[in-house]
C-alpha cells in the first residue's frame, strides 16, 4: 500500500516557469510533511516542510501549499532556474514515529 | 553530507555473497536509517535504529540484517546477495522523534549484485 503518492514522475519546464508537484497522502496521523531535493549521485537533501496545521509555508522561491481536508500537499518552484534541475521526493510521517514514507519522486528538468 | 560517511561507495558482488555496507557519522544523532532507491521506487526504507542495539524494520527487510554496537557505525548486511537487491543504498541520521525529524542523508552506496 503506498501511503503517499506524488505526480507528476517528470516535468519540463522552461527558466522562469512554476513547476508544481503534488502528492496526496493516505494517513491522517501524518503531521509532518517534507520535501527532499537530489542531484544525480548525491543523496536527498531537505529542502523545506510543513506541518499540517499551516496552509503554506514559503523559503526563498520554494513553496509548499497544505489542504488537510483533501489530504494533498504540493510543491511551487518560483522563477525556476536551471540549476534546480533535480529529482523532488515528497515525503510524510507521525511525529512520534520517525520513519518516513516517500514519494516516488519527480524528475524536474528546467532548459535554459 | 551532514557528518555522515558510507563505505564502500561502489561494490560489484556475486549471487549468494554475503556483503556489509557499513554507515558512519560524526554528529552523535540518536537515529539512523537504512533506505534503498530503485527507479519507479522512490526512498524505501530498509531498517532503523533508534539508539545502540536498538534496531526494527522497515517495509522491505526481509534478506538485510542490522547492527549497531556503537552510536557512530549502523552497519547492512546482505546475508546471502540477490540480484533484485541491486540497488543504491542510503544512510540517513536525525538528531530527534518527532515533529520536524529532520533526516540528512549520506552519499550513497551503489551496489551490484551479479
Amino acid at each position: 500500500q503506498q501511503q503517499v503518492k506524488q505526480s507528476p514522475q517528470s516535468l519540463i519546464v522552461q527558466k522562469g516557469g512554476i513547476p508544481i508537484i503534488n502528492c496526496a497522502y493516505e494517513n491522517t496521523a501524518f503531521d509532518y510533511f517534507p520535501w527532499y531535493q537530489q542531484f544525480p549521485g548525491k543523496g536527498p537533501a531537505l529542502l523545506i516542510a510543513i506541518r499540517p496545521d499551516v496552509s503554506e509555508k514559503k523559503e526563498g522561491r520554494f513553496t509548499i501549499s497544505f489542504n488537510k481536508s483533501a489530504k494533498q500537499f504540493s510543491l511551487h518552484i518560483m522563477d525556476s532556474q536551471p540549476g534546480d534541475s533535480a529529482t523532488y521526493f515528497c515525503a510524510a510521517s507521525r511525529g512520534s514515529n520517525y520513519k518516513l514514507t516517500f514519494g516516488k519522486g519527480t524528475l524536474l528538468t528546467v532548459n535554459p | 553530507d551532514a557528518g555522515i560517511t558510507q563505505s564502500p561507495r561502489h561494490k560489484v558482488t556475486e549471487t549468494g555473497t554475503p556483503v556489509t555496507l557499513r554507515c558512519h557519522q560524526t554528529e552523535n544523532h540518536r537515529y539512523m536509517y537504512w533506505y534503498r532507491q530503485d527507479p519507479g521506487h522512490g526512498l524505501r526504507l530498509i531498517h532503523y535504529s533508534y539508539g545502540v542495539k536498538d534496531t526494527d524494520k522497515g517495509e522491505v527487510s526481509d534478506g538485510y540484517s542490522v547492527s549497531r554496537s556503537k552510536t557512530e557505525d549502523f552497519l547492512l548486511t546482505l546475508e546471502s546477495a540477490t540480484s533484485s537487491q541491486t540497488s543504491v543504498y542510503f544512510c540517513a541520521i536525525s538528531a530527534k522523534q518527532g515533529w520536524g525529524n529532520e533526516q540528512f542523508f549520506g552519499p550513497g552506496t551503489r551496489l551490484t549484485v551479479l
